[in-house]
């Protein structure tokens, strides 16, 4: 069973950083793009980074683009997301999904930009 | 950007309704498509894959049909658990776009 668990969200203030993380479980993880998606309050869902199998390619969306950095450990079955000068609209529910067609999702770590 | 228009926003609906869903993309994007479905609390559950693949273990009333730039998602006969939040995902080319979401919801 394919088992997505993100960690490492909480309250910070704008212009500091968080290091998202993203364990996998239940499939091989190298063989796999892996995205991050994220939801604000209320609101849909936007499409944030993904990176291919073995890193070597990365594509964001341009709210974040030098702000964020999405990498991963194939050895550790881990995926990160380091969210650097983060402003009040960075706001939101941040989930990692597997496959490059997004076809599994964790249940999402909160991040709350706010002084 | 690719951008994806869903619509409607909202609909309300019955219990044994069909209901129809669209998303239209502004340029060409082959059958790159997926449909999610989202209840309050939880993460987007991934129901249909390239337009029209029923992913395992999704109900037989959902279906997906479109290519290009117009796609459908349709619920043949709604059910109490189908009340929810629905999204289009266009994987066709970065950056990924959403739809704005449906939400359905009971009459």
């Amino acid at each position: 069973e394919v088992q997505l668990v993100e960690s490492g969200g909480g309250l910070v203030q704008p212009g500091g950083s968080l290091r998202l993380s993203c364990a996998a479980s239940g499939f091989t993880f190298s063989s796999f793009w892996m995205s991050w998606v994220r939801q604000a309050p209320g609101k849909g869902l936007e499409w944030v980074a993904n990176i291919n199998e073995d890193g070597s390619e990365t594509n964001y969306v341009d709210s974040v683009k030098g702000r964020f950095t999405i990498s991963r450990d194939n050895a550790k079955n881990s995926l990160y997301l380091q969210t650097n000068s983060l402003r009040a609209e960075d706001t939101a529910v941040y989930y990692c999904a597997s496959g490059g067609w997004l076809d599994f999702w964790g249940q999402g770590t909160l991040v709350t930009v706010s002084s | 950007d690719i951008q994806m228009t869903q619509s409607p926003s909202s609909l309300s609906a019955s219990v044994g309704d069909r209901v129809t869903i669209t998303c239209r993309a502004s340029q060409g994007i082959r059958n790159d498509l997926g449909w999610y479905q989202q209840k309050p609390g939880q993460a987007p559950k991934r129901l249909i894959y390239v337009a029209s693949i029923l992913q395992s273990g999704v109900p037989s009333r959902f279906s997906g049909s479109g290519s290009g730039t117009e796609f459908t998602l349709t619920i043949s006969s709604l059910q109490p658990e189908d009340f929810a939040t629905y999204y289009c995902l266009q994987h066709n080319s970065h950056p990924y776009t959403f739809g704005q979401g449906t939400k359905l919801e009971i009459k």
